[in-house]
């Protein structure tokens, strides 16, 4: 079982680059996220997305742009990255219901110069 | 919103002690506390959950507390093995996951 898959796994990038973190769960799961994490500061949710064709804003997201692409796919872009977005992000996935539990991926460790 | 705050942030017990990782949160709408432990490289996995209507949850040596009276929530681990090195990380939920509020984590170490 691949459970959530995230790519890549490591990225720098400069200043005013784009890019975009791809993410694909195996899990039939309804519910994506992505989350940032940073020293001292656990994780924050930056969008989610409830439903295949829905998307909705969490606590971080300012410069980051999403994508529920199918139901197993959802992408986190950068559009003009800066050294602030420098963190690790996690992608995420839940099915229905409150008895469902929350799956992560292995994370991308981004660096922004 | 809601605030969860993690104490100690960092850990160190001898091998075969158990460790005791506390969190508090301040919404009391908040109706689910799960941990998770996360490993160098890896993401976060739940190890154990507790539900508002439940005061102890048992999981072999893990066990979560829950006083919804105090808002307060704990992470026992008992006879701490070397593998139980790790940040764990808790978290209060309420509705769905859009609406979880994770702690800052502690690196707990296990010295053999």
């Amino acid at each position: 079982n691949a459970g959530v898959t995230q790519t890549p796994k490591f990225q720098v990038l400069k200043t005013g680059q784009s890019m975009t973190l791809q993410c694909a769960q195996d899990m039939n799961h309804n519910s994506m996220y992505w989350y940032r994490q940073d020293p001292g500061m656990g994780l924050r949710l930056i969008y989610y997305s409830a439903s295949e064709g829905t998307t909705d804003k969490g606590e971080v997201p300012n410069g980051y742009n999403v994508s529920r692409l199918n139901k197993r796919e959802f992408s986190l872009r950068l559009e003009s990255a800066a050294p602030s977005q420098t963190s690790v992000y996690f992608c995420a996935s839940s099915g229905q219901g409150l008895n469902e539990k929350l799956f992560f991926g292995s994370g991308t460790q981004l660096s922004v110069l | 919103g809601e605030n969860v705050e993690q104490h100690p942030s960092t850990l160190s017990v001898q091998e075969g002690d158990s460790a005791v990782i506390k969190c508090t949160y301040s919404d009391s709408a908040s109706n689910y506390f799960p941990w998770y432990k996360q490993e160098l490289g890896k993401g976060p996995q739940l190890i154990i959950d507790i539900r508002s209507n439940v005061g102890e949850k048992k999981d072999q040596r893990i066990a979560v507390t829950l006083n919804k009276t105090a808002k307060h929530f704990s992470l026992h681990i008992t006879e701490t093995q070397p593998e139980d090195s790790a940040v764990y990380f808790c978290a209060a939920r309420s509705g769905g996951y859009q609406k979880v509020t994770f702690g800052t984590g502690t690196k707990l170490q296990v010295i053999p």
